[in-house]
């Protein structure tokens, strides 16, 4: 079993629609979380990290739910500039971070 | 303020030849990280150095792959001989701390035909 399991999309969504993401990890160790996005061809970047009592930045909502082992991302009011590939990302004890395999985003007119 | 660099960005070589990367840090970066690409595997860790030394090196494939980071402002990845399924694409990436937000940088993409 994959450590981080993410569904590979694509999810294509019109502009202005919600959209969310989860992710599940298999660690239960696992102390912290992020959001990566990664542009096609381009480096993955951090988008947000994800804390236990939730996060919202701007348009875009974290939740960890630790008993059921995922996370999850919300983007409300969809552009065109968010397709992308969502990257779901753990880090456990040892001090390195674990990249699921990404969620694909298009966002259309 | 640069960011990580990485060069070559794209690399293009035979079967069994040797291939090199590299890879400059943000300075003032204590954590390093080489990781590879693919789209069937996504993102995989291959090694990290804290303070220029290797920490963990259990993601590395094989003993074809060897890292080195001689400096903290200097780290190689090498390939030696290279086979077609290494083709992916490498990022080097650098943190303040562990477990903290990475930078990467614009990757290589390696063809080995």
């Amino acid at each position: 079993r994959k450590e981080v399991e993410q569904d590979p999309g694509p999810f294509n969504v019109p502009e202005g629609a919600t959209v969310a993401f989860n992710c599940t990890y298999s660690n239960s160790a696992s102390q912290s979380f992020f959001w990566y996005r990664q542009d096609c061809r381009k480096e993955p970047k951090l988008l947000m990290s994800v804390y236990s009592s939730g996060n919202e930045d701007g348009r875009f909502t974290a939740q960890l739910n630790r008993a059921s082992q995922y996370i999850s991302l919300l983007i409300r009011d969809s552009k065109l500039s968010d397709s992308a590939t969502y990257l779901c990302v753990t880090a456990g004890t040892a001090s390195k971070l674990t990249f699921g395999t990404g969620t694909r985003l298009q966002v259309t007119l | 303020d640069a960011g990580v660099i990485q060069s070559p960005r794209h690399e293009v070589t035979e079967m069994g030849q040797e291939v090199t990367l590299r890879c400059k840090p943000i300075s003032g970066h204590d954590y390093l990280f080489w990781y590879r690409q693919t789209m069937m595997r996504g993102l995989e860790l291959l090694i990290y150095f804290n303070n220029n030394v290797p920490i963990d090196d259990s993601g590395m494939p094989e003993d074809r792959f060897s890292a080195k980071m001689p400096n903290a402002s200097f780290s190689t990845l090498k390939i030696q001989p290279s086979e077609p399924r290494d083709s992916a694409v490498y990022f080097c990436a650098s943190s303040l701390a562990p477990k903290e937000k990475l930078f990467f940088g614009s990757g290589t993409q390696l063809s080995v035909l």
